[in-house]
Order: C-alpha cells, then sequence, then structure tokens
C-alpha cells in the first residue's frame, strides 16, 4: 500500500519558486503521482498528475526521478494566493478492488509578502 | 466551482443522532468518492461508488454508510453520532473508476454537541 511523506510545513517569499518534495518509497509500477492544493475551509483542488520524468502545465510543473521514489512539485514565482496545504497522492490510475486512498496531512505552505 | 455539489453546508447535532449528507457528482462523472477531515487533520478516505457500486473501501467506520443512487448522486448516512465525529465532509467526483484527478465539492461541517 503506497504511502507518501512530505514536509509538513514551508515559508516562502512572493515571486519565489518554491519546490515541495515527496517521498513514495513503495510506490508500485502502475502507480500515478497526483498532487492537489487545499486552501481553508475548502474541498482540494487537482494541480497536476505525472508517471515518470516531468510534466509541465500552466501553474505547475513536476519533477519523477527514474527510479520514481519521490517527486517534486514546482510552483514558480509564487504568490500570496498560493498559501495553502499541498497534497501528494500515489495511487493506481486503473485502480483495483478495495484500493484505498491515502492523502495524509500535507505541507503546509506560507507565502509572505 | 467544481460542478459537484453538497448539502447541506452546515449541520450541527446531538451525540447519538443520525444524519444524511448528500452529493451530486459532475455532469458525466461515474465515481463518487466521501472523505473525512478533522480539524487540522490531512483528508481520510472513506468509500467510493462507481456507477452505483461498492468500488473502494476506506477508513469507514460501521456506524457510517453510503450509497450511490441510479442518477449516480450518493448519501453518506452517519448514525450513533458521537463527539468526535465532528468534521468536514467532502465528496468527489472522478469520470472513471480510478483516475488520479478528482472533482471535490465544497464540503458539509457537520458538528456534534
Amino acid at each position: 500500500l503506497a504511502k507518501t511523506t512530505q514536509p509538513i510545513s514551508m515559508d516562502s517569499y512572493e515571486g519565489q519558486e518554491v519546490n515541495i518534495t515527496c517521498s513514495h518509497n513503495n510506490i508500485a509500477t502502475n502507480d500515478y503521482i497526483t498532487w492537489y492544493q487545499q486552501f481553508p475551509s475548502q474541498g482540494p483542488r487537482f494541480i497536476i498528475q505525472g508517471y515518470k520524468t516531468k510534466v509541465t502545465n500552466e501553474v505547475a510543473s513536476l519533477f519523477i526521478p527514474a527510479d520514481r521514489k519521490s517527486s517534486t512539485l514546482s510552483l514558480p514565482r509564487v504568490s500570496l494566493s498560493d498559501t495553502a496545504v499541498y497534497y501528494c497522492l500515489v495511487g493506481d490510475r486503473n485502480a483495483g478492488n478495495n484500493r484505498k486512498l491515502i492523502w495524509g496531512l500535507g505541507t503546509s505552505l506560507a507565502v509572505n509578502p | 466551482d467544481s460542478g459537484v455539489t453538497q448539502t447541506p453546508k452546515h449541520l450541527i447535532t446531538a451525540t447519538g443522532q443520525r444524519v444524511t449528507l448528500r452529493c451530486s457528482p459532475r455532469s458525466g462523472d461515474l465515481s463518487v468518492y466521501w472523505y473525512q477531515q478533522s480539524l487540522d487533520q490531512g483528508l481520510q478516505f472513506l468509500i467510493q461508488y462507481y456507477n452505483g457500486e461498492e468500488r473502494a473501501k476506506g477508513n469507514i467506520l460501521e456506524r457510517f454508510s453510503a450509497q450511490q443512487f441510479p442518477d449516480l448522486h450518493s448519501e453518506l448516512n452517519l448514525s450513533s453520532l458521537e463527539l468526535g465525529d465532528s468534521a468536514l465532509y467532502f465528496c468527489a467526483s472522478s469520470p472513471g473508476q480510478g483516475r488520479g484527478e478528482q472533482f471535490f465539492g465544497p464540503g458539509t461541517r457537520l458538528t456534534v454537541l
């Protein structure tokens, strides 16, 4: 059962690049890595998903090394509105029976002026 | 707006009572997921339904049950409520059975007094 480990919190300043790394040592061959963002009292929002190497979209990049035992979410030039909790999630894209989705506590990112 | 709706937004009840939370998925989505998020806690996956059938089960208590109806809306029933059941309950939906991207509703805040 895949489990993720992330830093509990991070601090940054406006305009900086923020990299949040997630460890998932027992990731399965067919597991994908997905990142979500959550603001207080709101449901999480999908940011990005990847399987290997690098994925980029309009808001973030996801770097996945060859062994896939970790991944790094990169947020370019953060702003105050990026202050949120970020969750790393691994899971089988073609979920088998009784698959559990383990989210963990996430990383609380604080962006300062 | 994710397209997922949840009712009610807030619910206050007493210990020992039973409540029903309702979720309508995005148009076309066949999977519905239920999550519990207690204060300062990560998301706890409860259960997933796909096209009316239970698909995956998480740490859902025996006092809790859920179902997905033919019109694809879902209900989460919580009975014999305890103080510790106070939490935000999120519903999410996705098009397929186990895709990484889930779309979350605004949540129902349950307070058990």
